[in-house]
Protein backbone atom coordinates (compact mmCIF):
# COMPACT_ATOMS: atom_id res chain seq x y z
CA UNK A 1 0.00 0.00 0.00
CA UNK A 2 1.07 3.21 -0.01
CA UNK A 3 3.94 4.73 2.19
CA UNK A 4 4.62 8.46 2.69
CA UNK A 5 7.95 9.45 4.16
CA UNK A 6 8.59 13.06 5.56
CA UNK A 7 11.55 15.20 6.39
CA UNK A 8 13.14 16.46 7.74
CA UNK A 9 11.62 15.80 11.55
CA UNK A 10 13.15 18.51 12.80
CA UNK A 11 13.82 21.96 11.35
CA UNK A 12 14.97 25.59 12.98
CA UNK A 13 14.90 28.77 10.73
CA UNK A 14 15.22 32.41 11.67
CA UNK A 15 12.48 34.58 11.04
CA UNK A 16 12.26 35.90 7.98
CA UNK A 17 13.78 32.79 6.15
CA UNK A 18 12.49 30.64 4.55
CA UNK A 19 11.57 26.95 5.20
CA UNK A 20 10.93 23.71 3.24
CA UNK A 21 9.52 20.08 4.42
CA UNK A 22 9.47 17.75 1.97
CA UNK A 23 6.82 14.12 1.50
CA UNK A 24 8.07 11.48 -0.68
CA UNK A 25 4.60 8.62 -1.68
CA UNK A 26 5.01 5.30 -3.38
CA UNK A 27 1.65 4.91 -5.10
CA UNK A 28 1.83 6.54 -9.11
CA UNK A 29 -2.31 6.63 -8.82
CA UNK A 30 -2.41 9.46 -5.50
CA UNK A 31 -4.45 11.94 -6.40
CA UNK A 32 -5.09 14.23 -3.29
CA UNK A 33 -2.03 15.63 -1.70
CA UNK A 34 -2.59 17.94 1.54
CA UNK A 35 -0.49 20.02 4.07
CA UNK A 36 -1.49 20.53 7.55
CA UNK A 37 -0.76 22.45 10.84
CA UNK A 38 -0.48 21.07 14.42
CA UNK A 39 -0.27 23.45 17.38
CA UNK A 40 0.89 22.12 20.72
CA UNK A 41 -2.06 20.66 22.05
CA UNK A 42 -4.47 21.63 19.08
CA UNK A 43 -6.17 19.37 16.58
CA UNK A 44 -5.11 19.78 12.63
CA UNK A 45 -5.59 22.81 10.74
CA UNK A 46 -5.66 22.67 7.08
CA UNK A 47 -3.11 25.09 5.58
CA UNK A 48 -3.54 23.68 1.62
CA UNK A 49 -4.53 21.15 -0.31
CA UNK A 50 -4.15 20.20 -4.50
CA UNK A 51 -4.97 17.54 -6.59
CA UNK A 52 -2.54 15.76 -9.07
CA UNK A 53 -3.65 17.55 -12.12
CA UNK A 54 -2.11 21.05 -9.98
CA UNK A 55 2.11 21.24 -9.97
CA UNK A 56 2.02 24.40 -8.01
CA UNK A 57 0.00 26.20 -5.68
CA UNK A 58 0.72 29.30 -3.68
CA UNK A 59 -1.58 30.86 -0.97
CA UNK A 60 -0.58 33.31 2.04
CA UNK A 61 3.00 32.66 2.26
CA UNK A 62 3.05 28.87 1.66
CA UNK A 63 3.77 27.22 -1.40
CA UNK A 64 3.12 23.43 -2.47
CA UNK A 65 4.97 21.85 -5.06
CA UNK A 66 3.49 18.28 -6.41
CA UNK A 67 6.94 16.79 -8.79
CA UNK A 68 4.68 13.45 -9.99
CA UNK A 69 7.94 12.35 -11.71
CA UNK A 70 9.65 12.20 -8.65
CA UNK A 71 6.42 11.17 -6.08
CA UNK A 72 7.70 14.61 -4.38
CA UNK A 73 5.41 17.09 -2.61
CA UNK A 74 6.87 20.03 -0.72
CA UNK A 75 5.89 23.15 1.61
CA UNK A 76 7.97 26.28 1.28
CA UNK A 77 6.67 29.22 4.03
CA UNK A 78 8.37 31.81 2.65
CA UNK A 79 9.02 34.97 5.43
CA UNK A 80 8.61 32.29 8.22
CA UNK A 81 7.57 33.78 11.28
CA UNK A 82 7.76 32.64 15.10
CA UNK A 83 3.94 31.71 14.84
CA UNK A 84 4.59 29.45 12.07
CA UNK A 85 6.16 27.32 14.38
CA UNK A 86 4.39 24.06 14.35
CA UNK A 87 4.49 20.19 13.71
CA UNK A 88 3.47 20.08 9.98
CA UNK A 89 1.93 17.09 8.48
CA UNK A 90 1.33 16.06 4.78
CA UNK A 91 -1.28 13.97 4.00
CA UNK A 92 -2.35 11.81 0.92
CA UNK A 93 -4.97 9.91 -0.51
CA UNK A 94 -4.85 7.00 -2.71
CA UNK A 95 -6.69 6.69 -5.97
CA UNK A 96 -10.28 7.90 -5.88
CA UNK A 97 -12.29 4.92 -3.80
CA UNK A 98 -10.47 5.60 -0.67
CA UNK A 99 -11.42 8.33 1.81
CA UNK A 100 -8.14 6.80 4.33
CA UNK A 101 -5.86 10.02 4.17
CA UNK A 102 -2.02 8.58 5.24
CA UNK A 103 0.26 11.05 6.51
CA UNK A 104 3.88 11.63 7.07
CA UNK A 105 5.53 11.73 10.19
CA UNK A 106 5.71 15.18 10.68
CA UNK A 107 8.06 18.15 11.01
CA UNK A 108 8.67 20.32 14.14
CA UNK A 109 9.36 23.33 12.70
CA UNK A 110 10.78 26.38 15.24
CA UNK A 111 10.93 29.78 13.86
CA UNK A 112 13.40 31.64 16.30
CA UNK A 113 13.10 35.64 16.39
CA UNK B 1 -15.81 29.06 10.65
CA UNK B 2 -17.26 26.02 10.63
CA UNK B 3 -15.78 23.76 13.38
CA UNK B 4 -15.35 20.09 14.76
CA UNK B 5 -15.89 19.80 18.62
CA UNK B 6 -14.61 16.93 20.26
CA UNK B 7 -16.27 15.78 23.81
CA UNK B 8 -14.15 15.39 25.94
CA UNK B 9 -10.98 17.04 25.60
CA UNK B 10 -9.15 14.07 28.23
CA UNK B 11 -10.81 11.17 29.21
CA UNK B 12 -8.56 8.90 31.71
CA UNK B 13 -10.33 4.70 32.12
CA UNK B 14 -9.00 1.68 33.82
CA UNK B 15 -8.26 -0.89 31.44
CA UNK B 16 -11.43 -3.21 30.50
CA UNK B 17 -13.54 -0.21 31.08
CA UNK B 18 -15.83 1.32 28.16
CA UNK B 19 -14.86 4.39 26.55
CA UNK B 20 -17.29 6.29 24.53
CA UNK B 21 -15.82 9.38 22.69
CA UNK B 22 -18.10 11.63 21.34
CA UNK B 23 -17.40 13.75 17.82
CA UNK B 24 -19.98 16.98 16.70
CA UNK B 25 -19.18 17.31 13.07
CA UNK B 26 -19.88 20.42 10.78
CA UNK B 27 -24.01 20.26 10.34
CA UNK B 28 -23.56 20.05 6.70
CA UNK B 29 -20.81 17.07 6.56
CA UNK B 30 -22.05 13.31 5.37
CA UNK B 31 -18.67 11.91 6.05
CA UNK B 32 -17.43 11.17 9.32
CA UNK B 33 -13.81 9.93 10.18
CA UNK B 34 -11.54 9.06 13.14
CA UNK B 35 -7.87 9.01 13.56
CA UNK B 36 -5.54 7.96 15.97
CA UNK B 37 -2.46 9.33 16.94
CA UNK B 38 -0.43 7.91 19.33
CA UNK B 39 2.23 10.42 21.20
CA UNK B 40 5.47 11.46 18.82
CA UNK B 41 4.06 10.15 15.97
CA UNK B 42 1.79 10.39 12.76
CA UNK B 43 -1.90 10.33 12.71
CA UNK B 44 -3.41 7.09 11.60
CA UNK B 45 -6.70 6.41 9.60
CA UNK B 46 -9.27 3.98 11.56
CA UNK B 47 -12.60 4.35 10.36
CA UNK B 48 -14.91 6.37 7.62
CA UNK B 49 -18.60 6.40 7.97
CA UNK B 50 -21.25 7.44 5.53
CA UNK B 51 -25.09 7.20 5.30
CA UNK B 52 -25.30 5.06 8.61
CA UNK B 53 -22.04 2.43 7.57
CA UNK B 54 -18.42 2.15 8.14
CA UNK B 55 -17.52 2.38 4.06
CA UNK B 56 -13.56 1.87 5.07
CA UNK B 57 -11.42 0.75 8.24
CA UNK B 58 -8.17 -0.12 8.88
CA UNK B 59 -6.11 -2.93 10.76
CA UNK B 60 -6.42 -0.62 13.73
CA UNK B 61 -9.92 -0.60 13.37
CA UNK B 62 -10.42 -3.84 16.25
CA UNK B 63 -13.53 -6.01 16.81
CA UNK B 64 -13.57 -3.60 20.09
CA UNK B 65 -14.33 -0.84 18.43
CA UNK B 66 -17.54 0.37 16.62
CA UNK B 67 -18.95 3.90 15.24
CA UNK B 68 -21.97 5.06 15.21
CA UNK B 69 -24.00 8.40 14.92
CA UNK B 70 -27.86 7.81 16.16
CA UNK B 71 -30.65 10.47 14.66
CA UNK B 72 -27.84 12.84 13.15
CA UNK B 73 -26.32 13.65 16.94
CA UNK B 74 -22.81 13.06 17.95
CA UNK B 75 -20.95 10.95 15.99
CA UNK B 76 -19.43 7.99 18.41
CA UNK B 77 -16.30 5.87 18.62
CA UNK B 78 -16.94 2.93 21.46
CA UNK B 79 -14.01 1.24 22.62
CA UNK B 80 -15.27 -1.64 24.70
CA UNK B 81 -13.60 -3.38 26.38
CA UNK B 82 -10.16 -1.24 26.59
CA UNK B 83 -6.77 -1.75 26.70
CA UNK B 84 -3.08 0.14 27.85
CA UNK B 85 -2.39 0.46 23.64
CA UNK B 86 -5.63 2.46 22.74
CA UNK B 87 -3.99 4.91 25.22
CA UNK B 88 -3.54 7.69 22.30
CA UNK B 89 -5.29 11.33 21.22
CA UNK B 90 -8.46 10.26 18.70
CA UNK B 91 -9.01 12.77 16.28
CA UNK B 92 -12.69 13.05 14.76
CA UNK B 93 -13.01 14.67 11.38
CA UNK B 94 -15.61 15.48 8.78
CA UNK B 95 -16.17 16.19 5.22
CA UNK B 96 -19.36 17.34 3.17
CA UNK B 97 -18.49 15.11 0.50
CA UNK B 98 -16.34 11.69 -0.10
CA UNK B 99 -14.70 13.48 -3.31
CA UNK B 100 -10.96 14.42 -3.71
CA UNK B 101 -11.54 17.35 -3.41
CA UNK B 102 -12.71 17.92 -0.20
CA UNK B 103 -10.74 17.99 3.03
CA UNK B 104 -12.05 16.92 5.78
CA UNK B 105 -12.01 19.56 8.92
CA UNK B 106 -10.48 17.91 12.33
CA UNK B 107 -11.09 18.49 16.09
CA UNK B 108 -8.90 19.17 18.33
CA UNK B 109 -8.94 15.48 19.61
CA UNK B 110 -9.65 13.78 22.64
CA UNK B 111 -6.58 12.26 24.76
CA UNK B 112 -7.77 9.20 26.08
CA UNK B 113 -5.59 7.55 28.78
CA UNK B 114 -5.77 3.68 29.69
CA UNK B 115 -4.33 3.14 33.10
Amino acid sequence: GEQVEQRPPHLSVREGDSAIIICTYTDSATAYFSWYKQEAGAGLQLLMSVLSNVDRKEEQGLTVLLNKKDKRLSLNLTAAHPGDSAVYFCAVRASSGSWQLIFGSGTQLTVMP
Amino acid sequence: GPKVLQIPSHQIIDMGQMVTLNCDPVSNHLYFYWYKQILGQQMEFLVNFYNGKVMEKSKLFKDQFSVERPDGSYFTLKIQPTALEDSAVYFCASSRTGADNQAPLFGEGTRLSVL
